[in-house]
């Protein structure tokens, strides 16, 4: 099956830690992207890259990290910098152009204890 | 940036219904995106409205996109329990998709 997936499903995170999240799809998609989604909210744009090395910052990097060594992963690493983690964390990918028509994973649910 | 609003906030009709929902953006754009949420769960793509595009018809859902007004709606057809999500709208700008905040949609069987 084709497709994108994140990992884990639910993830918890202790005061001063970085926690990573996982996404890999299969879909061969030069672009990939990581979003939050709060509740009630949209998504926001956390960082995205449109080829394999390369990544860029979305509208709220800050307190994230990524790395794209492989077209099929783009890990996020979400640092302790970051105040609030707490939310739905989505990741996403496109063909070639970036920004088109997003297939995105399940989702990884970040809580802080 | 954000540009997409939709616009009702919370949609609940009976089964069978029409539903209709507005999404408003500021800026010119290249395509208008829909997409659906069910709770949490990823979001799946509806459907892409290119700007020189009126409208588009993809089974039960109808897209309508006017660039004078900077609005689309999407109506989804003799609903159906199933259809009960958040819908989204997302703009493609200055290369760069913006989703909007969401339209909770409940069907009642």
């Amino acid at each position: 099956d084709g497709g994108i997936t994140q990992s884990p499903k639910y993830l918890f995170r202790k005061e001063g830690q970085n926690v990573t999240l996982s996404c890999e799809q299969n879909l061969n998609h030069d672009a990939m992207y990581w979003y939050r989604q709060d509740p009630g909210q949209g998504l926001r744009l956390i960082y995205y890259s449109q080829i394999v090395n390369d990544f860029q910052k979305g509208d709220i990097a800050e307190g994230y990290s990524v790395s794209r060594e492989k077209k099929e992963s783009f890990p996020l690493t979400v640092t302790s910098a970051q105040k609030n983690p707490t939310a739905f964390y989505l990741c996403a990918s496109s063909e070639a152009g970036g920004h088109e028509t997003q297939y995105f994973g399940p989702g990884t649910r970040l809580l802080v204890l | 940036s954000q540009q997409g609003e939709e616009d009702p906030q919370a949609l609940s009709i009976q089964e069978g219904e029409n539903a209709t929902m507005n999404c408003s953006y500021k800026t010119s754009i290249n395509n208008l995106q829909w997409y659906r949420q069910n709770s949490g769960r990823g979001l799946v793509h509806l459907i892409l409205i290119r700007s020189n595009e009126r409208e588009k018809h993809s089974g039960r859902l109808r897209v309508t996109l006017d660039t004078s007004k900077k609005s689309s709606s999407l109506l989804i057809t003799a609903s159906r329990a199933a259809d009960t999500a958040s819908y989204f709208c997302a703009t493609k700008g200055n290369n760069r998709l913006a989703f909007g905040k969401g339209n909770q949609v409940v069907v009642i069987p």
